[in-house]
C-alpha cells in the first residue's frame, strides 16, 4: 500500500528552527508538497519538489531526497504565528494525492 | 478576490436527512475536489472532477455524489446521513500539470445526531 509518515506532534521555541520530516512509500512518483493548516482552517500551499535539493523560500526551505523517499520542512526564526499542522502530500504514478496525517507544530515564547 | 468559496461552513443535522454544500472557484482551474477530514486529521480524497471526467474514491459510500453544473462549482450532496459522516468537508481546486498546488476552501463543519 502507499504510506506518509510524518510525526503526530512537534514542540519548538520562539525564535529557533525546526526539522520536520517525511517518509513516504508511493506506487510512482511525481512531485512532493508540503501544506500548513491552521486550527479550523482550510490548508495553504507552502512548497513544492519534484528533483533533489533543497528549495528555498523566504523563512521556510524544503528539501527532497528521492532515493530515501524522504522530506524535510525547515521552518527558521520560529514565530508564535507558524504554530499549526504541517502536511505532506505525494502525487503518485497516477498523478493522485497521497496525504500523510500532519505534524501538529506546537510553538513555546 | 480569487478563491474557493463553499457554503456552509457549519452544518447540524440529523441522521437520515439529506443535506448539499456548494462549492464555487473563481481561479478558472481545470480540475475540484472534495475531501473530507476526520477527527485524525487525514485528508481523504472523495471525488476530482474536471471537463473530462469524474474520479470516485471507491470507498466513498454511493450516499455521496457530486454535481457539477459548470466548470466552476462542484456541489456535494449527501443522501440519508449517518454519524460516521460528521467531519469536516473541503473543496479544492487546481489546475491541471503535476507541479499545481491545491487551492481550498475553508471547509464545512458537518455534524449528524
Amino acid at each position: 500500500g502507499q504510506n506518509i509518515d510524518q510525526p503526530t506532534e512537534m514542540t519548538a521555541t520562539e525564535g529557533a528552527i525546526v526539522q520536520i520530516n517525511c517518509t513516504y512509500q508511493t506506487s510512482g512518483f511525481n512531485g512532493l508538497f508540503w501544506y500548513q493548516q491552521h486550527a479550523g482552517e482550510a490548508p495553504t500551499f507552502l512548497s513544492y519538489n519534484v528533483l533533489d535539493g533543497l528549495e528555498e523560500k523566504g523563512r521556510f526551505s524544503s528539501f527532497l531526497s528521492r532515493s530515501k523517499g524522504y522530506s524535510y520542512l525547515l521552518l527558521k526564526e520560529l514565530q508564535m504565528k507558524d504554530s499549526a499542522s504541517y502536511l505532506c502530500a505525494v502525487r503518485d504514478s497516477n498523478y493522485q494525492l497521497i496525504w500523510g496525517a500532519g505534524t501538529k507544530l506546537i510553538i513555546k515564547p | 478576490d480569487t478563491a474557493v468559496s463553499q457554503t456552509p461552513k457549519y452544518l447540524v443535522t440529523q441522521m437520515g436527512n439529506d443535506k448539499s454544500i456548494k462549492c464555487e472557484q473563481n481561479l478558472g482551474h481545470d480540475t475540484m475536489y472534495w475531501y473530507k477530514q476526520d477527527s485524525k486529521k487525514f485528508l481523504k480524497i472523495m471525488f476530482s472532477y474536471n471537463n473530462k471526467e469524474l474520479i470516485i474514491n471507491e470507498t466513498v459510500p454511493n450516499r455521496f455524489s457530486p454535481k457539477s453544473p459548470d466548470k466552476a462549482h462542484l456541489n456535494l450532496h449527501i443522501n440519508s446521513l449517518e454519524l460516521g459522516d460528521s467531519a469536516v468537508y473541503f473543496c479544492a481546486s487546481s489546475q491541471e500539470g503535476e507541479s499545481s498546488p491545491l487551492h481550498f476552501g475553508n471547509g464545512t463543519r458537518l455534524t449528524v445526531t
